[in-house]
């Protein structure tokens, strides 16, 4: 079962240009989210989705857009990169948002923006 | 807002017990998370433990809290070098993913 899925590994990129980072669960989960780690900060919440067609704004969302088409695809888009936006963006699912279940986490995407 | 504090470094010998302490700010927390996350991979969900009980054991594995003064500790017996990871420490009102709040992460490396 390949779980949360998420694309690519890693990436550079330059200041100024756009980027979106993939997520794709096959678990059939209703809510989605996106964190990025710093060191010294843990991970703290970007957007989330709560199910198919409803998205919300976390602790941190400015400079960041989502979108949920679907249950598997939870995309993460940068519009216009800036370095503070360097980091590791993990993506991740629950069966729902409301009550206590498991948030499974895909590997991660570390990007770095020069 | 809701604060979680965790020292960022563990070092311990392979054997021996180590102990990850980790200190929260709000009393109304319900869940109480403890995430493994090994060298580039996601976390992982150890254990967690509900705010009305004050210990869990799962194998070598013991979590303790102490509600009063907000402390929750992860206690792991016989270290071994696979549990070199980095443990986070998260904390949740409803035990919502969504509304988890994470520490800054402890790095705990286990020397031979």
């Amino acid at each position: 079962t390949a779980g949360i899925t998420q694309a690519p590994t890693s990436q550079i990129l330059a200041a100024g240009r756009s980027m979106t980072l993939r997520c794709t669960q096959d678990m059939r989960h209703n809510a989605m989210y996106w964190y990025r780690q710093d060191l010294g900060l843990g991970l703290r919440l970007i957007h989330y989705s709560n199910t198919a067609g409803t998205t919300g704004k976390g602790e941190v969302p400015d400079g960041y857009s989502v979108s949920r088409a679907n249950t598997d695809d939870f995309p993460l888009t940068l519009a216009s990169a800036v370095p503070s936006q360097t980091s590791v963006y993990f993506c991740a699912s629950s069966v729902d948002s409301t009550s206590n279940t498991e948030a499974f986490f895909g590997q991660g995407t570390r990007l770095t923006v020069v | 807002g809701e604060d979680v504090e965790q020292s960022l470094f563990l070092s311990v010998r392979e054997g021996d017990s180590s102990v990850i302490n980790c200190t929260y700010t709000d009393s109304s927390s319900t869940y109480l998370y403890w995430y493994k996350q090994e060298p580039g991979a996601g976390l992982q969900l150890l254990t967690y433990i509900f705010s009305n009980m004050d210990m869990k054991q799962d194998q070598r594995l013991t979590v303790l809290l102490n509600k009063k003064d907000k402390h929750l500790s992860l206690r792991i017996a016989d270290t071994q070098t696979g549990d070199s990871a980095i443990y986070f420490c998260a904390e949740s009102t409803m035990g919502s993913a969504r509304q988890l709040t994470f520490g800054s992460g402890t790095q705990l490396t286990v020397l031979p």
